[in-house]
């Protein structure tokens, strides 16, 4: 079964310093991997996609994501945090060759980041 | 959130009723997804559609239903069956099916129903 994991709850980084966001991921075969924001009471945003090609993908908003096979990661990242980044961070993963369940989007638990003034 | 609506943004249930939230999209998106959202937790998928008069179970369909009559729809029934409904609700929708192996297609969100059961 596929699965993601987010291993910090809650990120805490100062306004202007760079800002890093964990993901790492378990599929059979190769993902598809995606990075969502939801602000309170909000639906998600999506932020951007990897499918295949340049490991380093460029989103929304300045942020940007870096696929790792070997350390099968999929990092989310942006060089100078703003206050108004503040908000629950989603990854996802689908297994591009898996059947059945697999073919569904599976959600990590979130990371609540919290950009300081 | 895209074109993707939810209706009501609120609402509140007493135990033992059904209640129905409504899902509309304007994006032509042939696939559309019905997922609960709980504190602490991803998000858990409910049921989808691939297409009008097609849908299946996701994850955690017990005490759900669902309709697709029409491509824009998906309206998600919460009934006395499902035992603890408080939860943040979203639809999504995706232009293909999951199920097509050449979809990279991302899933767009709607903004969300919060059900609470008095």
């Amino acid at each position: 079964a596929q699965s993601v994991a987010q291993p910090e709850d809650q990120v805490n980084v100062a306004e202007g310093n760079p800002l890093t966001v964990k993901c790492t991921y378990s599929v059979s075969g190769n993902p598809y991997l995606f990075w969502y924001v939801q602000y309170p009471n909000r639906g998600l945003q999506f932020l951007l996609k990897y499918i295949t090609g340049d490991n380093l993908v460029k989103g929304s908003y300045g942020f940007e994501a870096e696929f790792n096979k070997s350390q099968t990661s999929f990092h989310l990242k942006k060089p100078s945090a703003l206050v108004s980044d503040s908000a629950l961070y989603f990854c996802a993963v689908r297994d591009v060759w898996g059947s059945g369940s697999a073919r569904q989007l599976t959600f990590g638990s979130g990371t609540q980041l919290t950009v300081l003034p | 959130d895209g074109g993707i609506t939810q209706s009501p943004k609120y609402l509140f249930r007493k135990e033992g009723q059904n209640v129905t939230l409504s899902c509309e999209q304007n994006l032509n998106h042939d696939a559309m997804y019905w997922y609960r959202q709980d504190p602490g937790q991803g998000l858990r998928l409910i049921y989808y559609s691939q297409i009008v008069n097609d849908f299946q179970k996701g994850d955690i369909a017990e005490g759900y239903s669902v309709s697709r009559e029409k491509k824009e729809s998906f309206p998600l029934t919460v009934t006395s069956a499902q035992k603890n409904p408080t939860a943040f609700y979203l639809c999504a929708s995706s232009r293909k099916s999951p199920h097509d192996r050449s979809s990279t297609d991302t899933q767009y969100f709607g903004p969300g129903t919060r059900l609470t059961v008095l």
